[in-house]
């Protein structure tokens, strides 16, 4: 079945730091892989995404490449701020066959972004 | 667009008492998706809409467990005989069709006592 690891947290950075959350994945197919964010109080919001091998999601800042070669989708991005402090969820999905779509997450990653 | 709808937000009751959530989806999302989540662990997937088909249920939804979505449109999952161990946030996405963004709801929180 499919599976998500992400790197064991929390993760306590200063403001302008750079940023790496490491994932990786087992796929029976090929998955859409995704990046969620969950803000104190509040549900999970995408991130960003990507649908094949080699493409980049970006979006706030934040990047990830999806490597099929090394099963990985890790997220970074350059200068944290305090507002990025949030749990961070790498998840795959897919959309072939009986699939339907569902998504298959990793336990999360709390990231604490001190000024 | 209003974002999926979830209530309650939050539901404390006794061991032994049935619970149910309500879930409304966006409108025109035809796909709906339930997840448990417990502290400290991501989302696990409970069961799957695809207007008012139940197609999939995953091996955690026990016979306890039990979810519908009459006409389509919102969904309930309805939890009978509550156990302390059934106590996790449940949330409710829905997308529109393949391929395309998932969005969640603000979840409600379960806990038994």
């Amino acid at each position: 079945g499919n599976s998500v690891t992400q790197m064991e947290g929390p993760v306590t950075l200063s403001e302008e730091a750079f940023l790496t959350i490491n994932c990786t994945y087992t796929a029976t197919g090929y998955p859409s892989l995704f990046w969620y964010v969950q803000y104190p109080g509040e549900g999970l919001q995408l991130l960003l995404k990507a649908t094949k091998a080699d493409d980049k999601g970006s979006n706030k800042g934040f990047e990830a490449t999806y490597r099929k070669e090394t099963t990985s989708f890790h997220l970074e991005k350059g200068s944290v701020q305090v507002s990025d402090s949030a749990v961070y969820f790498c998840a795959l999905s897919e959309d072939g066959g009986t699939s339907y779509g569902k998504l298959t997450f990793g336990q999360g990653t709390i990231l604490t972004v001190h000024p | 667009d209003t974002g999926v709808s979830q209530n309650p937000r939050h539901k404390i009751t006794k061991r032994g008492q049935n619970v149910t959530f309500r879930c409304d989806p966006i409108s025109e999302h035809n796909r709906l998706y339930w997840y448990r989540q417990t502290l400290g662990q991501g989302p696990e997937f409970l069961t799957y809409f695809q207007n008012e088909a139940q197609l999939e249920k995953s091996r955690l939804l026990s016979d306890r467990f039990s979810a519908e979505r009459p006409k389509g449109s919102f969904s309930t999952l309805e939890i009978q005989r509550t156990e302390q161990g059934d106590s996790a946030m449940y949330l409710c996405a829905s997308r529109r069709q393949r391929n395309t963004e998932a969005f969640f709801g603000q979840g409600t929180r379960l806990t038994v006592v």
